[in-house]
């Protein structure tokens, strides 16, 4: 089994729909979970931090669920320039390497 | 957050030969990495550049093949060595801050011909 599980997707949405990726992981010690943004030909960037009582940012949600060992992340009212992968990583604190999923692909359509 | 430079951005090489790449931090940071991806596949973690020691390969990946060098806390260089074509990828550095959030540079395009 992976470390850090996604489907790839591609998620075809319409705009304005509300579309919501989860992300399993395995090791049940991860202590630090992230959502990344990555456009394409270009670096991943960071989306949000994933706490364990939730992180919103204005359309996004993001969710921890210890018990079953998954992230999630729910876009709102979903933007033609929301379109890009989407890679969720996790991490066992203490300056341990971040172990990263290979992405959910998401296309907003109009 | 962390500012993240790498050097080249972009290159065409020969095969047979050797790329060197550099990463330059704006702050200092205790953990850096070196990633590959190639087009439309995910991040792959070559090591960790320790600074003061030698870096920690992953699997699959050797000091022989891949040299780092990490002077500083705020510096690396990535060696692609005897360079093929199934070396062609995105090379990326990263850090990790205090929070554990980690931050990528802008990636380095390489094209082994």
């Amino acid at each position: 089994r992976k470390e850090v599980e996604q489907d790839p997707g591609p998620f075809n949405v319409p705009e304005g729909a509300t579309v919501a990726f989860n992300c399993t992981y395995s090791n049940s010690a991860s202590q630090s979970f992230f959502w990344y943004r990555q456009d394409c030909r270009k670096e991943p960037k960071l989306l949000m931090s994933v706490y364990s009582s939730g992180n919103e940012d204005g359309r996004f949600t993001a969710q921890l669920n210890r018990a079953s060992q998954y992230i999630s992340l729910l876009i709102r009212d979903s933007k033609l320039s929301d379109s890009a992968t989407y890679l969720c990583a996790v991490n066992k604190g203490g300056y341990q390497k971040v172990t990263f999923g290979t992405g959910t692909k998401l296309q907003v359509i109009p | 957050s962390a500012v993240i430079s790498q050097k080249p951005s972009r290159d065409i090489c020969q095969r047979g030969t050797s790329l060197t790449i550099q990463c330059q931090v704006d702050s200092q940071v205790t953990m850096m990495f070196w990633y590959r991806q190639q087009p439309g596949q995910s991040l792959t973690l070559i090591a960790t550049a320790n600074q003061g020691s030698e870096a920690t390969y992953e699997s699959g990946f050797v000091i022989d093949k891949f040299p780092i060098s990490r002077p500083n806390l705020t510096f690396s260089t990535l060696t692609v060595s005897n360079m093929s074509p199934e070396d062609s990828s995105i090379y990326l550095c990263s850090v990790t801050t205090g929070r554990d959030e980690q931050f990528f540079g802008p990636g380095t395009r390489l094209t082994v011909l």
